[in-house]
């Protein structure tokens, strides 16, 4: 069974880029047919879709983050990532990997403060 | 962005008894639809996609239904577990959208 795993810094300064990376274990994530997402979730509060990168290549970003979210894969280390840049008090949430609808990791809360 | 509406926000539930969950989309998302519990501490577990198809292990008194704009999830009889957040989700649009959450809590 899929599992992944998120990592990055906790705690990350507002202005700067937060960038977060999902590890997957028990399957290839250049196997085709799943698109690989972030989602957040303020703290209480509802989820939100970031973004996807689609085994093919392909990204889809929420256009409400579009201009400052970039989702990229690293085949060769099994990993996708995600950078957040200038980054607010607003950006403070659990961040979630996916793949697909139903493996998700068990989240990472980030941080923005000084 | 297709806007996602759950109903209601807080449904108390005696163990044993049935909790139906609705949820309404503010334009059809044909049966793209899929839910989710999530309890404190965890991430949300895929209970059921395209509006009534149950994920991999999910007890059968977990179902879905509906189609287009209106959509229903019924725990046949609540167990101790089941009390929990449940969100609907669009995977119909991009991009996909989340309803509000409705808490289910012992009665």
């Amino acid at each position: 069974q899929v599992q992944l795993q998120e990592s990055g810094p906790g705690l990350v300064k507002p202005s700067q880029t937060l960038s977060l990376t999902c590890t997957v274990s028990g399957g290839s994530i250049s196997s085709g047919g799943y698109y690989w997402s972030w989602i957040r979730q303020h703290p209480g509060k509802g989820l939100e879709w970031i973004g996807y990168i689609y085994y093919s290549g392909s990204t889809y970003y929420n256009p409400s983050l579009k201009s400052r979210v970039t989702i990229s894969v690293d085949t060769s280390k099994n990993q996708f990532s995600l950078k957040l840049s200038s980054v607010t008090a607003a950006d403070t949430a659990v961040y979630y990997c996916a793949r697909g609808l139903e493996d998700w990791g068990q989240g990472t809360l980030v941080t923005v403060s000084s | 962005e297709i806007v996602m509406t759950q109903s209601p926000a807080t449904l108390s539930v005696s163990p044993g008894e049935r909790a139906t969950l609705s949820c309404r989309a503010s334009q059809s998302v044909s049966s793209n639809l899929a839910w989710y519990q999530q309890k404190p501490g965890q991430a949300p577990r895929l209970l059921i996609y395209g509006a009534s198809t149950r994920a991999t292990g999910i007890p059968a008194r977990f179902s879905g239904s509906g189609s287009g704009t209106e959509f229903t999830l019924t725990i046949s009889s609540l167990q101790s577990e089941d009390f929990a957040v449940y969100y609907c989700q669009q995977y119909n649009n991009w991009p996909f959208t989340f309803g509000g959450g409705t808490k289910v809590e012992i009665k």
